[in-house]
């Protein structure tokens, strides 16, 4: 079974720009959540999509959103990029339930 | 709250076995899991364990948990030079959906 895609895997934009990001999950599941890692803040929730609905929202700015749509595939979009937005987005797929959640490779963006 | 904290750096003989501690303050926490991270990558999912059990043992990977005292640990027996890498622990929280709140992560080491 092929695990979660992400694509692309490298971007780089600058400032005011905005980007989409996507994630394919694992075949079967229907739940997809974002993370963003950098170095000062860790690892820390996004959204989570689930039935393309989403679940549950972590404390980031209106300039991040996300979708999912009918084939569980999930995109997410930041919009007006600041350099603080460089980061790995790292999205998780799992069945739904109280499953265990597989990462995928994650998309390392850079800001300039 | 919601606050995991781990030690930032391990370092270990190889063949030696390594601990990795971690510690949490939500005590309705229902999952906590254990994920790898190697340099440029994504997680590795490595195990989990359900709060009502005290233990479990994976191959070479054990967790202990400890409610009482909001600890967890991972032990990896033999460790090898390819065990080098960040390890997180994060926990799921009731009422969250999936969400995971992760700890900063501890380096291991493994020295020849």
């Amino acid at each position: 079974k092929a695990g979660v895609t992400q694509t692309p895997r490298y971007l780089i934009k600058t400032r005011g720009q905005q980007v989409t990001l996507s994630c394919s999950p694992i075949s079967g599941h229907r739940s997809v959540s974002w993370y963003q890692q950098t170095p000062g803040q860790g690892l820390q929730f996004l959204f989570e999509y689930f039935s393309e609905t989403q679940r549950n929202k972590g404390n980031f700015p209106g300039r991040f959103s996300g979708r999912q749509f009918s084939n569980s595939r999930s995109e997410m979009n930041v919009s007006t990029l600041e350099l603080g937005d460089s980061a790995l987005y790292l999205c998780a797929s799992s069945p739904g339930g109280d499953n265990e959640q597989f990462f995928g490779p994650g998309t390392r963006l850079t800001v300039l | 709250g919601e606050d995991v904290e781990q030690s930032l750096f391990l370092s270990v003989r190889e063949g030696d076995s390594s601990v990795i501690n971690c510690t949490y303050t939500d005590s309705s926490s229902t999952y906590l899991y254990w994920y790898k991270q190697e340099p440029g990558a994504g997680l590795q999912l490595l195990t989990y364990i359900f709060s009502n059990m005290d233990m479990k043992q994976d191959q070479r990977l054990t967790v202990l948990l400890n409610k009482k005292d909001k600890h967890l640990s991972l032990r990896i027996a033999d460790t090898q030079t390819g065990d080098s890498a960040i390890y997180f622990c994060a926990e799921r929280i009731p009422g969250s959906a999936r969400q995971l709140t992760f700890g900063s992560g501890t380096q291991l080491t493994v020295l020849p």
